[in-house]
């Protein structure tokens, strides 16, 4: 089993939708987490960072629910430019080097 | 702010050759980081470095050495290339103890070996 799973997709959907994406981690040791957006052939960028308070950038919103091991990233009223793979990271421990990328999740938003 | 730069940006290699990757950041972060990217599989972390002169294995660290004589400045070596190494590599950097702050990475390097 992966340490840290995401459906690859894609997902397809129209602009203005609202799409939801899901990430599962299996080290109960995680302490920290991330969102990140890879656009085709470019570097990986932060996105955003997961609370289990949740938290909101805009049309974005994170949430941590660490009893279910899960992590979501909501996007509304997608724009054509959300289009990208967005990448779920979970770092095990202090310091970055047992961070765990997922393979990451292809968003295509159409016109 | 440069941010997060590598050299080269592709590289063509035959088997048996060797290269040096660079990476340099101007953020003044504490650790840096070598991965691999292949399709279909997530970031894997092949060396780090959490301070000017020390150095550590990843996840994929065999056909690999990596030195950090300078505080900005990360080198990734390839002493014999090998085809399972054709990858794209990428460089990144954090905050000491990145917690919470998350990793900046620099445009990687396309790496083909034949």
């Amino acid at each position: 089993r992966k340490e840290v799973e995401q459906d690859p997709g894609p997902f397809n959907v129209p602009e203005g939708a609202t799409v939801a994406f899901n990430c599962t981690y299996s080290n109960s040791a995680s302490q920290s987490f991330f969102w990140y957006r890879q656009d085709c052939r470019k570097e990986p960028k932060l996105l955003m960072s997961v609370y289990s308070s949740g938290n909101e950038d805009g049309r974005f919103t994170a949430q941590l629910n660490r009893a279910s091991q899960y992590i979501s990233l909501l996007i509304r009223d997608s724009k054509l430019s959300d289009s990208a793979t967005y990448l779920c990271v979970v770092n095990i421990g202090t310091g970055g080097f047992k961070t765990i990328f997922g393979a990451g999740t292809r968003l295509f938003v159409k016109a | 702010n440069a941010g997060v730069t590598q050299t080269p940006k592709f590289r063509v290699l035959k088997t048996g050759q060797s290269m040096t990757l660079l990476c340099a950041q101007d953020m003044n972060h504490e650790y840096m980081y070598w991965y691999r990217q292949d399709p279909g599989m997530g970031l894997r972390l092949i060396h780090y470095s959490v301070g000017e002169g020390t150095t550590a294995k990843g996840e994929v660290p065999d056909g690999y050495n990596v030195s950090r004589l300078k505080k900005q400045n990360f080198l990734l070596g390839l002493e014999s290339a090998a085809p399972s190494q054709t990858s794209v590599y990428f460089c990144a950097s954090s905050y000491s103890g990145s917690k919470g702050w998350g990793q900046f990475f620099g445009p990687g390097t396309r790496l083909t070996v034949l």
